[in-house]
């Protein structure tokens, strides 16, 4: 079946240092590829997305990037802190379905 | 304040036992899921309904049942059929179209005692 694969699953830092998290997706039909961040014992919240007719967003701190031939996706997060600690998930939708990677635990230290 | 809500945070379940999870939106959402997530791992859509008095099965349904009679709520009860229920729930909503952006909940935790 259609799977998304995320990389690495565990992620430590310096704080100040630069973090990136990769997602491969299979399904050649996505289109929409969301970012959630998970904090312990909360749900995800979004924090960035990206559509395939763009191959770049970037929002202050995080950006994302797209290469929809290679079919994958990466999560950029610049001048860490330690609330950016959590879990991050990538997601890849297409018309039928969303499929979540398995997450990746950001650890950021002081 | 628009949002997602979720309760009871905590709910404890007995052998044997069916126990509903609530979750109510006010996005004026056309679509609704349920998410199962365990220990270290990721999200399995469990059900989800694009439309009111209308749903259909995610990945992993058995042992699970779920109702749309408002477009706002979307209550799912774990039977008694579901061996291993102890798991961190979540709902979300959307747009009608799978590719818009979901929204969750802050989730329950269940628990068997």
């Amino acid at each position: 079946g259609e799977n998304v694969e995320q990389h690495p699953s565990t992620l430590s830092v310096q704080e100040g240092d630069s973090a990136v998290i990769k997602c491969t997706y299979s399904d050649s039909a996505s289109n929409y590829f969301p970012w959630y961040k998970q904090e312990l014992g909360k749900g995800p919240q979004l924090i960035i997305d990206i559509r395939s007719n763009v191959g770049e967003k970037k929002d202050q701190r995080i950006a994302v990037t797209l290469n929809k031939t290679a079919k994958h996706f990466s999560l950029h997060i610049t001048e860490t802190q330690p609330e950016d600690s959590a879990v991050y998930f990538c997601a890849a939708a297409s018309y039928d379905k969303v499929i979540f990677g398995p997450g990746t635990s950001l650890s950021v230290i002081p | 304040d628009g949002g997602i809500t979720q309760s009871p945070k905590y709910l404890f379940r007995k052998e044997g036992q069916n126990v509903t999870l609530s979750c109510e939106q006010n996005l004026n959402h056309d679509a609704m899921y349920w998410y199962r997530q365990d220990p270290g791992q990721g999200l399995r859509l469990i059900y989800y309904s694009q439309i009111v008095n209308d749903f259909q099965k995610g990945d992993i349904a058995e042992g699970y049942s779920v109702s749309r009679e408002k477009k706002e709520s979307f209550p799912l009860t774990v039977t008694s059929a579901q061996k291993n229920p102890t798991a961190f729930y979540l709902c979300a909503s959307s747009g009608r179209r799978i590719q818009e952006t979901q929204y969750f909940g802050p989730g329950t935790r269940l628990l068997v005692l």
